[in-house]
């Protein structure tokens, strides 16, 4: 059983446009959750992190945490084509080092 | 900072064979994991190591594979008999520390079990 759902599996943006991610954990020992972007063919890189209740914005994207729900979802403005990517959101438990990740949300930017 | 480097990049073994997979974390990083990443599974966690000492192996297939981490500059993973249901991405990564700091991932070993 995926502990880290994530939805949807695929999402098709215009450039331009808003992309939204989303991404729940059934575990409830869960205390960090991360968004990593991978590009095809490379490794994945951590885009933001978010620890507590809240929002966090870093540029183009904003990362909410809902911790009572234990999910986060990841907004995406102003898409460029660069944001073509395997979305992944993890989540990990305190003084837990494992990283337990989701399947993914496919995003592609339509110029 | 090289970054995670793992060796070899792509590997290609006979169903049955050995696979031994090398992976030099960042300096300084005192922990280290493994990952797998297929279409199918998508990334999943095998194993990690914190100081060199293992701390939570549940990933990992128990009959097969094996991972170590001798000194702190090297992790490896081997696979013995390998199946073809071994076909991967094998991934490793490190971090500064366990909880929450960044994960740094290598560009990973592709396996193919013919």
């Amino acid at each position: 059983q995926q502990k880290v759902q994530q939805s949807p599996e695929s999402l098709i943006v215009p450039e331009g446009g808003m992309a939204s991610l989303n991404c729940t954990s059934s575990d409830r020992n869960v205390d960090y959750f991360w968004w990593y972007r991978q590009h095809s063919g490379k490794s994945p890189k951590m885009l933001m992190s978010i620890f507590s209740n809240g929002e966090k914005e870093e540029g183009r994207f904003t990362v909410h945490l809902n911790k009572a729900s234990l999910h986060t979802s990841l907004h995406i403005r102003d898409s460029q084509p660069s944001d073509s990517a395997l979305y992944l959101c993890a989540a990990s438990g305190y003084n837990q080092g494992k990283l337990i990740f989701g399947q993914g949300t496919k995003l592609s930017i339509k110029p | 900072n090289a970054g995670v480097i793992q060796t070899p990049r792509h590997k290609v073994t006979g169903k049955g064979q050995e696979a031994t997979l090398w992976c030099e974390p960042i300096s300084g990083h005192s922990a280290v994991f493994w990952y797998r990443q297929t279409i199918v599974q998508g990334l999943e966690f095998l194993t990690y190591f914190r100081n060199q000492a293992p701390i939570d192996d549940s990933g990992m297939p128990k009959e097969r594979f094996s991972a170590q981490m001798p000194n702190q500059s090297h992790s490896t993973l081997k696979i013995q008999s390998t199946q073809p249901q071994d076909s991967a991405v094998y991934l490793c990564a490190s971090s500064l520390e366990t909880a929450n700091t960044e994960v740094f991932f290598g560009k990973g070993t592709r396996l193919t079990v013919v």
